[in-house]
């Protein structure tokens, strides 16, 4: 699976819009980028997954690059209970679903 | 919604102890895990089951084994526990994939160990 890149930490105004980038400059064609968060002391939650088209579902955008190299999560209109670790994540769609999270980025929305 | 539910949010064992935790799920997954998360290391798999009595060896499986009897109930098990198994464990669960890589994983909210 290939490696991803993501900043550490990230802030946020509530009520504007969260862009996370993730870098995957290794990926290969057959990979899916897949988005999770966790927030605090709950287990990770699935929050989109695209290929080579842009996604849009009721918790978020995904944008990925015509290259595929990168991506960005994009939360439209952030709120207090966004406040989460996000987790970006390439890998082949295999039977099994095993998935290898990385360290993520910390995701702080202030009022 | 899928549910996954682990037993106990907090457990508290003596070293040596074995210990049972549990993970059911209702959404009748094929795919049933056990990941461990510690500060600074993340998530990492320990064992994974695709199927009733199946399992398979994750990243970290060493000190732990697995007991999938029922298709909705996933065991972890520590036959001999150790201070350093003082983690995070998290259960989660996945349907089969389709053409375009839709499983999703579904986990349960985690069972904090601890071992003195």
């Amino acid at each position: 699976d290939a490696k991803t890149t993501q900043p550490t930490s990230m802030d946020c105004a509530e009520g504007r819009a969260a862009n996370l980038p993730c870098n995957h400059s290794t990926i290969s064609g057959n990979e899916y980028v897949y988005w999770y968060r966790q927030i605090h002391s709950q287990g990770p939650q699935y929050i989109i997954h695209g290929l080579k088209n842009n996604e849009t579902n009721e918790m978020a955008s995904l944008i990925i690059t015509e290259d595929r190299k990168s991506s960005t999560l994009i939360l439209p209109h952030a709120t207090l209970r966004d406040t989460a670790v996000y987790y970006c994540i390439v890998r082949v769609a295999l039977r099994y679903g095993k998935l290898t999270f990385g360290q993520g980025t910390i995701l702080t929305v202030h009022p | 919604d899928v549910k996954v539910t682990q037993s106990s949010r907090y457990l508290v064992k003596r070293t040596g102890e074995k210990v049972f935790l549990e993970c059911v799920q209702d959404m009748d997954h094929e795919n049933m895990f056990w990941y461990r998360q510690d500060p600074g290391l993340g998530l990492r798999l320990i064992y994974f089951s695709y199927d009733v009595k199946m399992k398979e060896k994750g990243d970290i499986p060493e000190g732990y084994s697995v007991s999938r009897e029922k298709k909705e109930r996933f065991s972890l098990i520590l036959e001999s526990a150790s201070t350093n198994q003082t983690s995070m464990y998290l259960c989660a669960s996945s349907n089969l994939p389709s053409l375009g890589g839709r499983e999703k994983l579904f986990f349960g909210s985690g069972t904090q160990l601890s071992v003195l």
